[in-house]
């Protein structure tokens, strides 16, 4: 299957510093990644949408000044957590869609960033 | 709006015992309905879709649009089976939405 891969793995950052967190197919190219957030012993909650070559589609009440995506190119998604603070500690889940064209609606998803803000 | 609801937190049975666990779904169109697994310290990964009508792992699902149902099967549990599933729902704008996940452990 599909492999995603996503980096760092875990981060621990003081309170006020931004990180970013990479998202990656590695086998297939992928017009839409997506971002999810996960708190312990929780679902994941889409955060938004993004989309090679525009602006990511952001779910409500996710800031996007606050959490910038940037989708460069086929491969690449990035995830900035800017001016981050503890309340932004969580596990950053990433997934690639395997576009129709290549088959069927499918995505699959990176191993996670946890991230800790101090 | 979709919603996916799991009614269970956790779900706890005995190797060789079956399982069932549930999956109700809200959305006004055709969706499509996954289930995903994550195994201990692995990452999210797909058991199954209900338009490919498989068995993976022992495992079934059935949609029934009636009951507005999605739930996950087999009959008898084996210990490597324990885990976290989500059962998704993906609308017409192809994003999933998780319902909270039930926790499965499967007793020797």
């Amino acid at each position: 299957g599909a492999v995603v891969s996503q980096h760092p793995s875990r981060v621990i950052c003081k309170s006020g510093t931004s990180v970013k967190i990479e998202c990656r197919s590695l086998d297939f190219q992928a017009t839409t990644m997506f971002w999810y957030r996960q708190f312990p012993k929780q679902s994941l909650m889409l955060m938004a949408t993004s989309n090679e070559g525009s602006k990511a589609t952001y779910e409500q009440g996710v800031e996007k000044d606050k959490f910038l995506i940037n989708h460069a190119s086929l491969t690449l998604s990035t995830l900035t957590v800017t001016s981050a603070h503890p309340e932004d500690s969580s596990f950053y889940i990433c997934s690639a869609r395997v576009e129709p064209g290549q088959g069927y609606n499918e995505q699959f998803f990176g191993p996670g960033t946890r991230l800790t803000v101090l | 709006a979709q919603r996916v609801t799991q009614p269970e937190k956790l779900l706890s049975v005995f190797k060789g015992a079956p399982v069932e666990l549930k999956c109700n779904y809200s959305y006004s169109g055709s969706p499509e309905l996954f289930w995903y697994v994550q195994y201990s310290r692995q990452r999210l990964q797909l058991l199954l879709r209900h338009i490919s009508r498989e068995s993976i792992k022992g495992f079934t699902a059935d949609l029934n649009k009636g009951e507005t149902s999605f739930h996950l099967k087999k009959p008898f549990a084996q210990e490597e089976d324990s885990a976290m599933y989500y059962c998704a729902l993906s609308g017409s704008a192809r994003q999933l939405t998780f319902g909270s996940g039930t926790q499965l452990t499967v007793l020797p």
